[in-house]
């Protein structure tokens, strides 16, 4: 079955650490994004890419890093720059011409 | 910019009674509408869309939602709703020609009591 998954499903991050998200897409979709979920603030866009070897900051990108070395992967990397990382982390993609974006199951961070 | 405003946190209704969930954007030109479906500790799963042509649309589960232009609004309806639809409702709004700048409301909370 086609789809996105994101792994893993719960990330504990320790006090200056970096860490590191998965986000995996069998859809064939050019453009992948990031999200962040906080409670009551709705889906906050951290960056987006629209073709291999190419990416975009989203509004809140601060602290974050990506990369877009692979059409079916893109990792999120949580630096130590971020100071308030503890959220739900989701990915989406969308197929060229298509407006829908779809999503995978999301990963939880935790800070220890 | 654009925006959305789901005025609703949490609403609550009998199963069986019917349902309609509020969005309000503002948005220049003509807007790409979205309702996306959340359970707890789960991605979000879209429920249906709105780009052009007959204002009422049909989704999945029942749903159905409305594209009021005059209005700036974009209501999620379902006549009769079942306890599995307890889950977090959003609303979120699109330029056409990109799906990169979708910006979501801040969701709603549904609960269903039996």
């Amino acid at each position: 079955d086609g789809g996105i998954t994101q792994s893993p499903k719960y990330l504990f991050r320790k006090e200056g650490q970096n860490v590191t998200l998965s986000c995996e897409q069998n859809l064939n979709h050019d453009a992948m994004y990031w999200y962040r979920q906080d409670p009551g603030q709705g889906l906050r866009l951290i960056y987006y890419s629209q073709i291999v070897n190419d990416f975009q900051k989203g509004d809140i990108a601060e602290g974050y890093s990506v990369s877009r070395e692979k059409k079916e992967s893109f990792p999120l990397t949580v630096t130590s720059a971020q100071k308030n990382p503890t959220a739900f982390y989701l990915c989406a993609s969308t197929g060229q011409g298509q407006e829908t974006q779809y999503f995978g199951p999301g990963t939880r961070l935790l800070v220890l | 910019a654009q925006s959305v405003t789901q005025p609703d946190i949490h609403i609550t209704v009998s199963e069986g009674a019917s349902l309609e969930l509020r969005c309000n954007y503002s948005y220049g030109a003509t807007p790409y509408l979205f309702w996306y479906v959340q359970s707890p500790g789960q991605g979000l799963q879209l429920l249906l869309k709105y780009f052009s042509g007959d204002t009422l649309v049909q989704g999945i589960k029942g749903f159905e939602a409305e594209f009021k232009r005059s209005q700036s609004s974009f209501n999620l309806r379902k006549p009769s709703v079942h306890w599995s639809d307890a889950a977090e409702y959003f609303c979120a709004v699109g330029a056409a020609g990109t799906a990169s700048k979708l910006t979501f409301g801040t969701g709603t909370r549904l609960q269903v009591t039996l």
